[in-house]
């Protein structure tokens, strides 16, 4: 079935250990997404990519990076995580900008 | 900026009831979308049911139906016949002309047997 994969679902790293997020989809959508989901709290976007277009959020540190190499692949890029970057890290895709998003299951990281 | 609010945190409903989910948004533009997204424990958010704003009928999805209230800038969500499936977070999400996603802290939903 077609659908959007995040590997791992869990991740544990340690205070200031880069660590990398993936995300891949086999919808062959245009666009994808980060969303970093804090407990008890909304999804908030991080950055999306429109094909190779990348749109970073006003807010989003500079801790924060991320990759496209090809439509169906997509890394988060952490540099240095610090305790407070310790979230559930949502991957989503849509066709074009104005559809609808699906989402994936999510990679919970725990920083240590 | 665009703020989604959604001032119920939990809400309860009996098997085969009908329960309303509510939310609030403010906003400068007029065209633009509102969604909400279902998230079960541990399992993806998937779409229930989306509404354009430009749109004066009430989005239904079989047993999910919203009420749009575009002067009020309200967005609530219906559920008919609760099912056990029901019970999730439910997030209420707001899309502006410029594509940018608010969504907002979600209402988790237990269906009681």
């Amino acid at each position: 079935d077609a659908m959007v994969i995040q590997n791992p679902r869990y991740q544990v790293t340690q205070f200031g250990k880069p660590v990398t997020l993936s995300c891949s989809q086999t919808l062959n959508h245009n666009v994808m997404y980060w969303y970093q989901q804090k407990s008890s709290q909304a999804p908030k976007l991080l950055f999306h990519y429109y094909d190779k277009d990348f749109n970073n959020e006003a807010d989003t540190p500079d801790n924060f990076q991320s990759r496209r190499p090809n439509t169906s692949f997509c890394f988060l890029d952490i540099r240095s995580p610090g305790l407070g970057d310790a979230a559930m890290y949502l991957c989503a895709t849509s066709l074009s900008i104005s559809d609808e998003q699906f989402f994936g299951p999510g990679t919970r990281l725990t920083v240590l | 900026a665009q703020t989604v609010t959604q001032s119920q945190p939990e809400m309860s409903v009996q098997e085969a009831e009908t329960v309303t989910l509510s939310c609030t948004y403010d906003t400068s533009e007029s065209d633009y979308y509102l969604f909400w997204y279902k998230q079960p424990p541990s399992r993806q958010m998937i779409l229930v049911i989306r509404q354009e704003a430009y749109k004066q009928q009430n989005a239904t999805e079989n047993r999910f139906s919203v009420n749009f209230q575009k002067a009020a800038k309200s967005f609530s969500l219906k559920i008919s016949d609760s099912q056990l499936g029901d019970a999730a977070m439910y997030f209420c999400a707001y899309r502006s002309a410029a594509y940018q996603f608010y969504f907002g802290t979600g209402t988790s939903l237990t269906v009681i047997p």
